[in-house]
């Protein structure tokens, strides 16, 4: 089993509705969690960045994370042609090993 | 400022040649993380230098790969006697070592091996 699960999709919506994307992980010293987008032919860049448990908003993103159920999410709302690309779960514990753990990464498509 | 960069930004080769992949991080970034993506695939690690601390090499998937990092700067991949399946993106981030270490992301070099 890997230490984080991510469904790959690919995940198609209409433009305007609610996304939600999922990770769960396994190993409980897992502290930092984000998310980072990555449109086809480029790098992954961030999106959100959240330390332990709560939630994050910033514009039409929301980060969540539940410690107690190993599990985050990611919420787009009004979803954009221009949200369409992968997105990547990725954590790590805490110390100054900062090598993430990834996932597979979720394929989006949001059509007009 | 500048970002990651990275080159070439393509590459084919023959099967059993060697390449060599440049990574210029972000100046000031103390972390450095190379990566292999396969088409549809997530990403694989494959070897992290952080400072002067010796690299975690634990991601690299045989003896054929290898990967230093000159002045803490400027990175290179090697991939000696290469195959078929090494056929990936490579992708090189760099980071800062505070607490909030977002990892900046290059290109990539799209690696084809004939």
């Amino acid at each position: 089993q890997k230490e984080v699960e991510q469904d790959p999709g690919p995940l198609s919506v209409p433009e305007g509705a609610i996304v939600s994307l999922n990770c769960t992980y396994s190993n409980s010293a897992f502290q930092y969690f984000m998310w980072y987008r990555q449109y086809s032919r480029k790098g992954p860049e961030l999106l959100m960045y959240t330390y332990s448990s709560g939630n994050k908003e910033d514009g039409r993103f929301t980060a969540q994370v539940d410690k107690s159920s190993k599990y985050i999410s990611l919420f787009i709302r009004d979803s954009q042609p221009s949200d369409s690309a992968t997105y990547l779960c990725a954590m790590r514990s805490a110390g100054n090993n900062r090598k993430l753990i990834w996932g597979l990464g979720t394929s989006l498509a949001v059509n007009p | 400022g500048a970002g990651v960069s990275q080159s070439p930004s393509n590459k084919v080769t023959e099967k059993g040649k060697d390449v060599e992949l440049r990574c210029d991080p972000i100046s000031g970034h103390t972390a450095l993380y190379w990566y292999r993506q396969s088409l549809g695939q997530g990403l694989e690690f494959l070897i992290y230098f952080q400072g002067n601390s010796a690299p975690d090499k634990s991601g690299l998937p045989s003896d054929r790969f290898s990967a230093e990092r000159t002045g803490g700067s400027v990175s290179t991949l090697t991939i000696q006697r290469t195959q078929q399946e090494d056929s990936a993106v490579y992708l090189c981030a760099s980071s800062s070592s505070g607490v909030t270490d977002t990892q900046y992301f290059g290109p990539g070099t799209r690696l084809t091996v004939l």
